[in-house]
């Protein structure tokens, strides 16, 4: 599977839009991107996933470039709440590989 | 609230104790998942289930011992473990293929190994 490069942390006002930034140049054709978060002292959380078409939830929304190579999770409205460590995953879907978690990016929303 | 529910919560245990890990979701999920995350590192994968059989085992050490004893229902057996043990272990299941659909987590296990 791809490796994913995120930047260690970040900062967003709250009730800015808080834009997570993932690299994976190394991304096939066939690989999807997966985020997840993880909130202090609780386990991780799915939110959102694409192969190469923008995609929205009611939680984030998912702008993959054009080449896929990059890839930005966007929380449109930040909450003190969103505060926590936020993984970018690329993997297929084919049954037999593997899910690895990156070092992800530590997002701090500031009131 | 988490779908998946891990008991106990926290954990200690010396190195010579027997103990066991439990998880539990009642979602018809066929897959399921253990892994360790140590402080401030992401979670790393030990063991995956799928249809009720282990599918996937990452070379964890045999005083790791899991259990699947029914679609429901995910054990982590733990026999004489050292103090770089000590970790949070983490629970989560999925539709039907392992890593295919989204996983659920639960919030942990958190184990400390005297």
């Amino acid at each position: 599977d791809a490796k994913t490069t995120q930047p260690t942390s970040m900062d967003c006002a709250e009730g800015r839009a808080a834009n997570l930034p993932c690299n994976h140049s190394t991304i096939s054709g066939n690989e999807y991107v997966y985020w997840y978060r993880q909130i202090h002292s609780q386990g991780p959380q799915y939110i959102i996933h694409g192969l190469k078409n923008n995609e929205t939830n009611e939680m984030a929304s998912l702008i993959i470039t054009e080449d896929r190579k990059s890839s930005t999770l966007i929380l449109p409205h930040a909450t003190l709440r969103d505060t926590a460590v936020y993984y970018c995953i690329v993997r297929t879907t084919n049954t037999g590989n593997q899910f690895y978690f990156g070092t992800g990016t530590s997002l701090t929303v500031i009131p | 609230d988490t779908e998946v529910t891990q008991t106990p919560k926290h954990l200690v245990m010396g190195m010579t104790n027997k103990k066991s890990l439990k998880c539990e979701q009642h979602m018809g999920h066929r897959a399921m998942y253990w892994y360790k995350q140590k402080a401030k590192k992401p979670p790393e994968l030990m063991f995956v289930y799928s249809y009720e059989k282990l599918s996937i085992n990452e070379s964890v050490p045999s005083r790791f011992s899991p259990e699947c004893p029914n679609s429901s229902l995910l054990n982590l057996h733990l026999h004489a473990l050292q103090p770089e043990d000590s970790a949070l272990y983490l629970c989560a299941s999925s539709l039907k293929d392992a890593f295919v659909q989204p996983q659920h987590f639960g919030d942990g296990t958190r184990l400390s190994i005297l």
